[in-house]
């Protein structure tokens, strides 16, 4: 059985640093890219970030470079956002997402993290 | 960068009621489009891929068409439990992607 589980979500205040957890179960985590996906109140969803199977290729949407690393450590099954700087506009519930062919076929319950001054 | 438009925002629908959606990629992605169910509380699910290819365990009343730049997504007898908020998602310029606006069925 997938499953995917974030964590580490919460209340944090403007141009400071969180950190998302992802720990993954039930597939070969090693063999799949994993994105990040977020949705802020009222909004629809926003691409974050990618990461390679590998760990060696990242990439990030435009609203996150720079501010936002992903990153994973295939040994513990586990994905990372490292998000620095936050600012209000980063307040949404952060999902990770396995990626197959293109597709996110299978999701987390997702985070909520809440930027505040 | 490939921006995706979907029409329209929003739609009042009833049950029984065939609803279609439609997504426009601002270049050609073939047919690297994919649509997903988001109900509120609950992750985004995977309905198809590559446009037309129906996931596991998705009823059949579900459909996608089109390439290149115009897909749509079609319920053909709409259920209590599709009232949702439907997203296109491109997957051409994988590893990044992008999501369309989203269209809410209510």
């Amino acid at each position: 059985q997938v499953r995917l589980v974030e964590s580490g979500g919460g209340v944090v205040q403007t141009e400071k640093a969180l950190t998302l957890s992802c720990v993954v179960s039930g597939f070969t985590f090693s063999r799949h890219a994993i994105h990040w996906v977020r949705q802020a109140p009222g909004k629809g969803l926003e691409w974050v970030a990618v990461i390679s199977s590998d760990g060696t290729l990242d990439y990030y949407g435009d609203s996150v470079n720079g501010r936002f690393r992903i990153s994973r450590d295939n040994f513990k099954n586990t994905l990372y956002l490292q998000m620095n700087s936050l600012r209000r506009d980063d307040t949404a519930i952060y999902y990770c997402a396995r990626e197959a062919d293109g597709a996110l076929d299978f999701w987390g319950q997702g985070t909520l993290v809440t930027v505040s001054s | 960068d490939i921006q995706m438009t979907q029409s329209p925002s929003s739609l009042s629908a009833s049950v029984g009621d065939r609803v279609t959606i439609a997504c426009r990629a601002s270049q050609d992605i073939a047919n690297y489009l994919n649509w997903y169910q988001h109900k509120s509380g609950r992750p985004p699910k995977l309905l198809i891929s590559a446009a037309s290819t129906l996931q596991s365990g998705v009823p059949s009343r579900f459909s996608g068409s089109g390439s290149g730049t115009y897909f749509t997504l079609t319920i053909s007898r709409l259920q209590p439990e599709d009232f949702a908020t439907y997203y296109c998602q491109q997957s051409y310029s994988t590893p990044s992607v992008t999501f369309g606006g989203g269209t809410k069925v209510e």
